[in-house]
């Protein structure tokens, strides 16, 4: 079946903004997630989006939704070294929650 | 409050062999879902329990089940392990059951790393 696509590396310069781009793939997922997962920890929720808004911002965090090409990206204003992991983003269908593989950004002083 | 705990962290097993991972909730929390995560696959969903009823269950092969205890503690069990078992197993639990598209945020735990020989 189809999946949750993110590009799998990212590199930014501290001070600058990272874009992380998701398409997911259940035009019915109610809510669409991010997730940080630092080394050697689980996941750790980041934000979520409801899938009736367009935008939602928290602090450094810009999420987009673009329901007509399921496509979502999180922006992390102001990268810091301590950003440096990888993100997931995640599509709540019925029966699963389904993930994208993965962005490992890094961050460069 | 305390988190998500996964026992043991690291496993080492060899092919045929079966394990047993555990997993405690957060206090309070009566839903627990597994996840494989593998390099080449990503994180896949394995199952999920609530009130120790397995709700939903991902497209995994019947090695892999399950089990939640009154307490909401589980645990998960892989027999005939193949090379391709080898993954982070990682646990997450919810206050209710994550099913019907409702917001329930999930906490996880750090996981089991399990190395089949």
């Amino acid at each position: 079946g189809e999946d949750v696509e993110q590009s799998l590396f990212l590199s930014v310069r501290e001070g600058d903004s990272s874009v992380i781009n998701c398409t997911y793939t259940d035009s019915s997922s109610t809510y669409l997630y991010w997730y940080k997962q630092e080394p050697g920890a689980g996941l750790q929720l980041l934000t979520y989006i409801f899938s009736n808004m367009d935008m939602k911002q928290d602090q450094r965090l810009t999420v987009l939704l673009n329901k007509k090409d399921k496509h979502l990206s999180l922006r992390i204003a102001d990268t810091q070294t301590g950003d440096s992991a990888i993100y997931f983003c995640a599509e709540d269908g019925y029966n699963d929650m389904r993930f994208g593989a993965g962005t490992r950004l890094t961050v460069k002083p | 409050k305390a988190g998500v705990t996964q026992t043991p962290r690291y496993l080492i097993k060899t092919r045929g062999q079966q394990v047993t991972l555990s997993c405690s909730p957060i206090s309070g929390h009566r839903s627990v879902s597994w996840y494989q995560q593998t390099p080449g696959q990503g994180l896949q969903f394995l199952f999920e329990y609530f009130s120790e009823t397995q709700r939903n269950k991902g497209n995994f092969p019947g090695r892999f089940s399950g089990r939640q205890f009154s307490n909401s503690r589980s645990e998960m069990n892989v027999s005939t392990l193949e090379l391709g078992d080898s993954a982070l197993y990682l646990c997450a639990s919810s206050l209710a059951s994550r099913t019907g598209g409702r917001f329930n945020e999930q906490f996880f735990g750090p996981g089991t790393r399990l190395t089949v020989l």
